[in-house]
């Protein structure tokens, strides 16, 4: 089974931009999650879809937002970037066990860099 | 709030020696303490995972110790490689949650 991907790998952006960051689940899984890491914040949950519907958000400003399609993929938006939004954004899928432990299946990230 | 606290924040190690990661958390709602391992230019990955209702649980070299009492759970990594230069990452998580809570992260360098 492929494993998540992520595109693109590397993105530059300058301040005052958007982007759109691009996530491909692990075939049948149908959560999707999105995390920020930075060397000073660490891993920060930012949210979660599931069948195309935010199920859980972390505590990030409304410039930070997502959508799932029907296939379970999923986009993240960045709207008026700032220096501070420089981080791996990373993409989790799961299956879902009711009941269970869900794994989290990372994606190798998307690098953005703010100008 | 910081809802998990990792220590060291670096390690280095020598080659078969004993690597061990310390995490502490307050809020006993989380009921899943995974541990991941991240390489550089990788996602995190899991390595192992623990419920409070077991003490320790051992897969291969790495074993996880869990304390319910004092809110605390620790990775050992016995006979280190240097294949197991890494971060890494303890969470929380509760069950059928899809959200990681993690701590900041522990470099790990084993060095020959």
């Amino acid at each position: 089974k492929a494993g998540v991907t992520q595109t693109p790998r590397y993105l530059i952006k300058t301040r005052g931009q958007q982007v759109t960051l691009s996530c491909s689940p692990i075939s049948g899984h149908r959560s999707v999650s999105w995390y920020q890491q930075t060397p000073g914040q660490g891993l920060q949950f930012l949210f979660e879809y599931f069948s195309e519907t935010q199920r859980n958000k972390g505590n990030f400003p409304g410039r930070f937002s997502g959508r799932q399609f029907s296939n379970s993929r999923s986009e993240m938006n960045v709207s008026t970037l700032e220096l501070g939004d420089s981080a791996l954004y990373l993409c989790a899928s799961s299956s879902l066990l009711s009941g269970a432990y869900n794994e989290q299946f990372f994606g190798p990230g998307t690098r953005l860099t703010v100008l | 709030q910081q809802q998990v606290k990792q220590s060291p924040q670096s390690l280095i190690v020598q080659k078969g020696g004993i690597s061990i990661i310390n995490c502490a958390y307050e809020n006993t709602a989380f009921d899943y303490f995974p541990w991941y391992q991240q390489f550089p230019g990788k996602g995190p990955a899991l390595l192992i995972a623990i419920r409070p209702d077991v003490s320790e649980k051992k897969e291969g070299r790495f074993t996880i110790s869990f304390n319910k009492s004092a809110k605390q759970f620790s990775l050992h990594i016995m006979d280190s490689q240097p294949g197991d230069s890494a971060t890494y990452f303890c969470a929380l998580t509760g069950a059928g949650s899809y959200q990681l809570t993690f701590g900041k992260g522990t470099k790990l360098s084993v060095i020959p």
